[in-house]
């Protein structure tokens, strides 16, 4: 079993919708959680960063840790044609200093 | 917010021939530096830890004399990928933590022919 497993889709919305990416691991040491896009040929660019379990919204997206479960997730609302990208989830035992653990990747296009 | 660069962004190399690519964090100081690879479609996977003044840690089955790395200083870290063979080719990515958080260069897409 994969530390992180990640539904690398691809997933195909219309335009408004809301979209859920979800992630699930195995290593209960990881305390801090992220959700990264990335277009094609550029790296990575943090979308959120959440500590432990709980909820955390940023404008049209929202961030959900269930650590008791080992999931993870990212809704996206309003969905927007300059949100196809690909989402990666990340994971990490230490704030800081550490290298993250990423899932494969969920492929997004929002269709206008 | 932080920045960090990395060159080229794009590489063209012959088989056998020496490609290294840097990684600079441009406003903050980085003592720790990593290097990814990513193939399309997959995730990142970390190739190996820089750190500042010292050798740098290595994922286990990643070659460290194929792949040199050097972090020369608080703000540059180099990957040398020696003897490049086409299985090489592939997406290279450095990260810098800048306080709290993971910066990412813009990547490194190398093409063995």
């Amino acid at each position: 079993q994969k530390e992180v497993e990640q539904d690398p889709g691809p997933l195909s919305v219309p335009e408004g919708a809301i979209v859920s990416l979800n992630c699930t691991y195995s290593n209960s040491a990881f305390q801090y959680f992220m959700w990264y896009r990335q277009y094609s040929r550029k790296g990575p660019e943090l979308l959120m960063y959440t500590y432990s379990s709980g909820n955390k919204e940023d404008g049209r997206f929202t961030a959900q840790v269930d650590k008791s479960s080992k999931y993870i997730s990212l809704f996206i609302r309003d969905s927007q044609p300059s949100d196809s990208a690909t989402y990666l989830c990340a994971m990490s035992p230490n704030q800081a200093g550490t290298a993250l653990i990423f899932g494969k990747g969920t492929t997004l296009s929002v269709s206008s | 917010g932080a920045v960090v660069s990395q060159h080229p962004s794009r590489v063209i190399c012959k088989s056998g021939t020496s490609v290294k690519i840097e990684c600079r964090s441009l406003d903050f100081q980085a003592t720790t530096m990593f290097w990814y690879r990513q193939f399309p479609k997959q995730s990142l996977m970390l190739m190996a830890t820089s750190n500042e003044g010292s050798k740098a840690t290595y994922e286990q089955g990643v070659e460290k004399d194929k792949f040199l790395i050097n972090h020369a200083s608080l703000t540059l870290s180099t990957l040398t990928v020696t003897s490049a063979h086409p299985e090489d080719s592939s997406f290279y990515i450095c990260s810098a933590f800048g306080g709290t958080e993971a910066f990412f260069g813009q990547g490194t897409r190398l093409t063995v022919v």
